[in-house]
């Protein structure tokens, strides 16, 4: 069953804009990661954080994890025309991910 | 990093026939490898757990005598899908994680097409 919910479903910028992506889920959770999927292909990670920490970074990507709303957020600054792809939060427990419905973001040149 | 493939990265079968979708963790081994299927547009859903020596636990739903796994060393898990129909069709994706590591390493999918 899918964790929880992803917003906006579709997000479409112009090069050069931030994107933020939301993600909701439902249980307790051991950490929450940030999965990138281009069309077609397999999922690539990109960021994991523990839900003891409330920020992290990592390049252009900053992810915030709010465990008392049991939310998250996905910011990518600066985007890129390579950053087109769908994005998908995933909560792991007992090494299973269970993965929000995604957004698809798509940059425009 | 970590490597998985899938073998092959698409197939087209009849209806009724049997087929089967390999992944390998090319420069790690795992004990554990998952399965999931995704539908056009949507979102990835775990079918099974596949254990290295053992037999895999499928998730509520998934009919384990349709979709046959078997990890036969620490290297290659398969999932076959036996008399599949066109219901069948599908993208079906494998992961592995890292020995202690929390994240998955994904295979590049399979597109399965039933006619």
């Amino acid at each position: 069953s899918q964790q929880g919910e992803e917003d906006p479903q579709a997000l479409s910028i112009q090069e050069g804009e931030n994107a933020t992506m939301n993600c909701s889920y439902k249980t307790s959770i051991n950490n929450l990661q940030w999965y990138r999927q281009n069309s077609g292909r397999g999922l690539v990670h990109l960021i994991l954080i523990r839900s003891n920490e409330r920020e992290k970074h990592s390049g252009r990507l900053r992810v915030t994890l709010d465990t008392s709303k049991k939310s998250s957020s996905l910011l990518i600054t600066a985007s890129r025309a390579a950053d087109t792809a769908s994005y998908f939060c995933a909560t792991e427990g007992a090494q299973k991910l269970v993965f929000g419905q995604g957004t698809r973001l798509t940059i425009n040149p | 990093g970590a490597v998985v493939s899938q073998h092959p990265s698409w197939v087209i079968c009849k209806s009724g026939t049997s087929v089967k979708i390999e992944c390998r963790s090319l420069d790690f081994q795992a004990t554990t490898m998952f399965w999931y299927r995704q539908f056009p547009k949507q979102s990835l859903m775990l079918m099974a757990t596949s254990n290295e020596g053992s037999k895999a636990t499928y998730e509520q739903g998934v009919e384990k005598d349709k979709f046959l796994i078997n990890h036969a060393s620490l290297t290659l898990s398969t999932l076959t899908v036996t008399s599949a129909h066109p219901e069948d069709s599908s993208f079906y994706i494998c992961s592995a994680p890292l020995s202690g590591a929390y994240e998955q390493y994904f295979g590049p999918g399979t597109r399965l097409t039933v006619t």
